[in-house]
């Protein structure tokens, strides 16, 4: 999925650690999405960004942060990991101006907390 | 808040033939749009077809097809003459016309081909 890019795709960490999932996409859209997907619970929003210098909070965004870095650039931060927070984290894209055009979604990154 | 329901955790068919997954959503707005999702074992995140609520006809994509019942809120996928490429986990989702166009994803359902 050349569009959207997710760095790492796997990654281990210790309870208390900090971590940043970095995003980025080379399609020039405005708005960038992080999600978490947990066994059993399809994907939830943990922050959007609709563009450029703005944040929101999603469905489940206690424990996160984020930062818009540019247009490109989305990351998602740990500051302190917990095991609750082991799970897959995709990054997507969006061109907005329509609820009709699709997500475009990196490969996703496994994150355990031990 | 909208909610997406798919009662179907795992589903199973023939190669060859068809199977429909089931999707229910609730929400009181009158203007949506409604996704199918597919994730292989890969774990992509593949759009394989996509409703606008506004339009009457059902979308279709070569062998994916939707029934789309827009009074009883329900949302189906049929998958015809199923491949063993089309095993995945199978998301329907969500978005708004408004607002940040965010997803709400339903919990998927596991599609098993049996050769």
């Amino acid at each position: 999925n050349a569009g959207v890019t997710q760095t790492p795709k796997f990654q281990v960490l210790k309870t208390g650690q900090s971590m940043t999932l970095q995003c980025a996409q080379d399609m020039n859209h405005n708005s960038m999405y992080w999600y978490r997907q947990d066994p059993g619970m399809g994907l939830r929003l943990i922050y959007y960004s609709a563009s450029e210098g703005t944040t929101d909070k999603g469905e489940v965004p206690n424990g996160y942060n984020v930062s818009r870095l540019n247009k490109r650039e989305f990351s998602l931060r740990l500051e302190s990991a917990a095991p609750s927070q082991t799970s897959v984290y995709f990054c997507a894209a969006l061109l907005s101006g329509g609820g009709n055009q699709p997500q475009h979604f990196g490969d996703g990154t496994r994150l355990s907390i031990l | 808040a909208q909610t997406v329901t798919q009662s179907q955790p795992e589903m199973s068919v023939q190669e060859a033939e068809t199977v429909t997954l089931s999707c229910t959503y609730d929400t009181s707005e009158s203007d949506y749009y409604l996704f199918w999702y597919k994730q292989p074992p890969s774990r992509q995140m593949i759009l394989v077809i996509r409703q606008e609520a506004y339009k009457q006809q059902n979308a279709t994509e070569n062998r994916f097809s939707v029934n789309f019942q827009k009074a009883a809120k329900s949302f189906s996928l049929k998958i015809s003459d199923s491949q063993l490429g089309d095993a995945a986990m199978y998301f329907c989702a969500y978005s708004s016309n408004f607002g940040n166009e965010k997803l709400t994803f339903g919990t998927g359902t596991r599609l098993t081909i049996i050769p």
